[in-house]
């Protein structure tokens, strides 16, 4: 039971490549999300799914896309990367939006744009 | 608009030496609080959920407690292996189940 898994772990890009980090979960959870994390700034909300066939935005959507591939996977797409996008960001599953319901962490792509 | 505030920023103790996070939130309608510890080069990792004002949660060496306004993050006679970076979240009436993140307290345990 590997709980949420990341890939790729690291990644170094060019500014305006492309990229798509992927996500999947093996907890049969029904909600997804994309947050970036970075020094001095907490967690922020990129995306969400609060549940299969949904996506929504959260607090910093800006030059980001995602897939919901079905009820395990969630993708995170950068159509076009810029530095400021350099971050770590994390994926994260729960059971549903009900009230009080954890977010579980997968452990990060670490994305450098030069 | 909902916000999340944590202090210390750091925090260094040494094993044995009890202290408390803090936690102040302005939330529109409280869901839930949550804590996170995050260890370096990894995710955060659930802790506690509390609810409403006067809740209590306790896992070996912490305590978390929650009022109208503030949570606080108690470490008993903390050791080196608690030395982490500790997160604190709501989640506001409205959510689609995500969370609004403080920005941690880093917590060091000197032997």
């Amino acid at each position: 039971n590997a709980g949420v898994t990341q890939t790729p772990k690291f990644q170094v890009l060019k500014t305006g490549q492309s990229m798509t980090l992927q996500c999947a979960q093996d907890m049969n959870h029904n909600s997804m999300y994309w947050y970036r994390q970075d020094p001095g700034m907490g967690l922020r909300l990129i995306y969400y799914s609060a549940s299969e066939g949904t996506t929504d935005k959260g607090e910093v959507p800006n030059g980001y896309n995602v897939s919901r591939l079905n009820k395990r996977e969630f993708s995170l797409r950068l159509e076009s990367a810029a530095p400021s996008q350099t971050s770590v960001y994390f994926c994260a599953s729960s059971e549903g939006t009900r009230a009080g319901t954890p977010l579980h962490f997968g452990n990060g792509t670490r994305l450098t744009v030069t | 608009e909902d916000q999340v505030t944590q202090s210390p920023e750091a925090l260094r103790l040494q094993e044995g030496e009890s202290s408390s996070l803090n936690c102040s939130y302005t939330v529109s309608g409280l869901r839930g609080l949550f804590w996170y510890r995050q260890d370096p080069g990894k995710g955060p990792e659930f802790l506690f959920t509390l609810y409403s004002a006067g809740e209590e949660k306790e896992k070996e060496r912490l305590k978390a407690t929650l009022t109208k306004k503030e949570s606080f993050l108690h470490i008993t006679a903390p050791k080196p292996e608690d030395s982490a970076t500790y997160l604190c979240a709501v989640q506001a009436r409205g959510s689609q189940g995500n969370l609004i993140f403080g920005k941690g307290t880093k917590l060091s345990v000197k032997p």
